[in-house]
């Protein structure tokens, strides 16, 4: 079965500079999707980022970039220049296919994500 | 265009009481989810909708939960009697088709005492 796992409870950044949230994950598929989603405090959960696993380019969207190591199965969002609203639970997802026909998300347990002024 | 709601945003119950969680999925999308996050641990899935028929329920706990899609737009999800074990966030997503990008709500924190 798959598993994701974000091994950070917590990260704290200075504003203007550069984190990085790492997620490992387990599977025997060679075909997948990879997501990072962002919580703020009682707000909707935002996709920040997604990843073709049969693509070998790391997907960027503006400040946020992902370093993606399929071998060793890993998975880490790179946040540059930081900013107040970057502040956040972050979730690392899997996407899985069921017998069903069902695309089923499987989520590592989150990484509180803390920036200072 | 507005994103997944879901309504309350909090729900505080007594053990054995019944409760029940909206869900507001983007319009035109058919596909819609539940998921739910007990206290600390990873978001889990518990079942998807494709229009008001169920695709998968595999992820649902027990026969004490009850979801429903009467007319393919909104969704409930019901839980009677509530026990101290189902306290945590429970997350409503869609998505237009089942193998596009799910949009995940803001969650409904329910508490169970």
């Amino acid at each position: 079965a798959q598993t994701v796992t974000q091994s950070q409870p917590e990260m704290s950044v200075q504003e203007a500079e550069t984190v990085t949230l790492s997620c490992t994950y387990d599977t025997s598929e060679s075909d997948y999707y990879l997501f990072w989603y962002k919580q703020p405090p009682s707000r909707q959960m935002i996709l920040v980022i997604r990843q073709e696993a049969y693509k070998q380019q790391n997907a960027t969207e503006n400040r946020f970039s992902v370093n993606f190591q399929k071998a060793a199965k890993s998975f880490s969002l790179k946040i540059s220049d930081s900013q107040l609203g970057d502040a956040a639970m972050y979730f690392c997802a899997y996407r899985t296919l069921l017998t069903s026909g069902t695309y089923k998300y499987i989520f590592g347990t989150g990484t509180r994500l803390k920036v200072l002024a | 265009e507005a994103g997944v709601t879901q309504f309350p945003s909090h729900s505080v119950i007594e053990k054995g009481q019944t409760v029940t969680l909206r869900c507001d999925p983007i319009s035109g999308h058919d596909n819609l989810y539940w998921y739910r996050r007990v206290m600390g641990k990873e978001i889990k899935f518990l079942l998807h909708f494709v229009k008001e028929s169920k695709q998968d329920e595999s992820g649902m706990p027990n026969n004490r939960f009850l979801a429903e899609r009467t007319g393919g737009t909104y969704s409930t999800l019901k839980v009677q009697p509530a026990e101290l074990e189902d306290s945590g966030v429970y997350f409503c997503a869609s998505s237009q088709e089942a193998r596009t990008s799910q949009y995940f709500g803001p969650g409904t924190r329910l508490t169970v005492l």
